[in-house]
């Protein structure tokens, strides 16, 4: 079958840093996508990682090992604006219909 | 603003009453896509268009009625809904329905908050 496992919530510090963690087992893989999305609003996209290795943006990265099926998204420099669900999705086998499986998503609170 | 907006924001609906949600995308996109969202569960993939053609329906009810007229607007018709139908329906886009290229990525429409009673 296919699953992507994310934490459910994680609470975390104004100004400090934080790891999202997601694990996935999918049939086929052609990138993992992370998205954020703010309580009743659309979830948009931050990054995409379809190699090996740290993709830096700005306050946000994120990793990807495909032997361990594993990635993270670190938040460094934390605002209490990043307080938001965190999508973890992985899209099927190249030449595929461009699916993406989601995971459950992770809840992040920042406080002050 | 995303570029992909979805009418109504809210809905509420008796389980005998026929609805349609909108979507429309101003991004010149080719592929456009229906997802469910319930709480607590991951967002489930339940139609892809591809240049008005529909290519992917994961077996998704009946009652669920996709249209898409143009590559640019796409409805999902309700029919004889049932309570846990409710859910907020995001509407996505992206450059293609085929995942060629690697950072084709989906873009999110705002959703729909659907209430059956």
């Amino acid at each position: 079958g296919q699953n992507i496992d994310q934490p459910t919530e994680m609470t975390a510090t104004e100004g400090a840093i934080v790891q999202i963690n997601c694990t996935y087992q999918t049939s086929g893989f052609n990138g993992l996508f992370w998205y954020q999305q703010h309580a009743g609003e659309a979830p948009t996209f931050l990054s995409y990682n379809v190699l090996d290795g740290l993709e830096e943006k700005g306050r946000f990265s994120s990793f990807l090992s495909r032997s361990k099926g594993y990635s993270y998204l670190l938040l460094k420099e934390l605002q209490m604006k990043d307080s938001a669900s965190y999508l973890c999705a992985v899209r099927g086998q190249s030449g595929a219909t461009n699916k993406l499986i989601f995971g459950t998503g992770t809840l992040l609170a920042v406080q002050p | 603003e995303t570029g992909v907006t979805q009418t109504p924001r809210h809905l509420v609906m008796g389980m005998t009453n026929k609805k349609s949600l909108k979507c429309e995308q101003h991004l010149g996109h080719n592929a456009m896509y229906w997802y469910k969202q319930s709480a607590k569960k991951p967002l489930e993939l339940m139609f892809v268009y591809s240049l008005e053609e529909r290519v992917e329906n994961n077996s998704v009810p009946s009652r669920f009625s996709p249209e898409c007229p143009n590559s640019s607007h796409l409805f999902l018709h309700l029919h004889t809904l049932q309570p846990e139908d409710s859910a907020l329906y995001l509407c996505a886009s992206s450059q293609d329905a085929i995942g060629r290229r690697g950072t084709d990525t989906q873009y999110f429409g705002p959703g729909t908050r659907l209430t059956v009673l």
